[in-house]
C-alpha cells in the first residue's frame, strides 16, 4: 500500500514567488495534516482537514498561507508571496478514523528554500 | 493545552551501550503517546505508541517505552544501540479520536542521537 506522497521533494524559489506543495494521503484516510519543521520551532501543526473540510487552521502563520483539499486524495499548501522565513520542510500526514489510536503517517516532506 | 518536553537536545552514546531518551508531557486527559524517528532527509516513522493497558510498550527496531502517569513521562529505551540508530527522535502526545478528540499530534522539539563507534 502506498504511503503519503508529497511533491515536490525540493523547491528553491525567489522571494515573492508563489509556491504550491502537494500531498496525496493514504487511501481511505479521512484526516490530513500539514506540518512545518524548522530548526528553531520544531514541528508545528499548520492546518488539518477531516473529510476534505478544514477543521483547524489556527497554526497557519499568516494570510500568505492557504491550504485546500478538493477531494479525498489530494491537498495543496500554497504560499503567496513567499518570503525567506518560509524556508522549512513541510510535511503532510494522514490518518484514518475507524478503531485507530491517532497514529499519523507522514510523507517524506517538501524542503522549501526561499532566496 | 497539551505540550511535550524533550529535555535533551543532543545525546551521544557509544555503539552497543544502552539508551534512554526522556519525554515529559502535559495533557488534561488520558494521553495517547507516540515516539517517532526521523532519519536525515526522511519523513517521520512511528517507533511505538501507547494508549492503554500495559505501561511498557514494545516497538520496532528493538525500542521500548514506559508510560509513568505519576511522572507524566514516556521515556524511550533501547538496551544496545547500533550505528544505524543515529537519527532524530520525537515524542508526541495527542487525543485518541475514537473518544472524540480530533487534534493533530503535538510534538516535542526532538532529541538528536549520535552514535560513537
Amino acid at each position: 500500500d502506498a504511503g503519503v506522497i508529497q511533491s515536490p521533494r525540493h523547491e528553491v524559489t525567489e522571494m515573492g514567488q508563489e509556491v504550491t506543495l502537494r500531498c496525496k494521503p493514504i487511501s481511505g484516510h479521512d484526516y490530513l495534516f500539514w506540518y512545518r519543521q524548522t530548526m528553531m520551532r520544531g514541528l508545528e501543526l499548520l492546518i488539518y482537514f477531516n473529510n476534505n473540510v478544514p477543521i483547524d487552521d489556527s497554526g497557519m502563520p499568516e494570510d500568505r498561507f492557504s491550504a485546500k483539499m478538493p477531494n479525498a486524495s489530494f491537498s495543496t499548501l500554497k504560499i503567496q508571496p513567499s518570503e525567506p522565513r518560509d524556508s522549512a520542510v513541510y510535511f503532510c500526514a494522514s490518518r484514518g478514523t475507524s478503531g485507530g489510536t491517532g497514529e499519523l503517517f507522514f510523507g517524506e516532506g517538501s524542503r522549501l528554500t526561499v532566496l | 493545552a497539551q505540550s511535550v518536553t524533550q529535555p535533551d537536545i543532543h545525546i551521544t552514546v557509544s555503539e552497543g551501550a544502552s539508551l534512554e531518551l526522556r519525554c515529559n508531557y502535559s495533557y488534561g486527559a488520558t494521553p495517547y503517546l507516540f515516539w517517532y524517528v526521523q532519519s536525515p532527509g526522511q519523513g517521520l516513522q512511528l517507533l511505538l505508541k501507547y494508549f492503554s493497558g500495559d505501561t511498557l510498550v514494545q516497538g520496532i527496531k528493538g525500542f521500548e517505552a514506559e508510560f509513568k502517569r505519576s511522572q507524566s513521562s514516556f521515556n524511550l529505551r533501547k538496551p544496545s544501540v547500533h550505528w544505524s540508530d543515529a537519527a532524530e527522535y520525537f515524542c508526541a502526545v495527542g487525543a485518541g479520536y475514537s473518544g472524540g478528540g480530533a487534534d493533530g499530534l503535538t510534538f516535542g522539539k526532538g532529541t538528536h542521537l549520535i552514535i560513537q563507534p
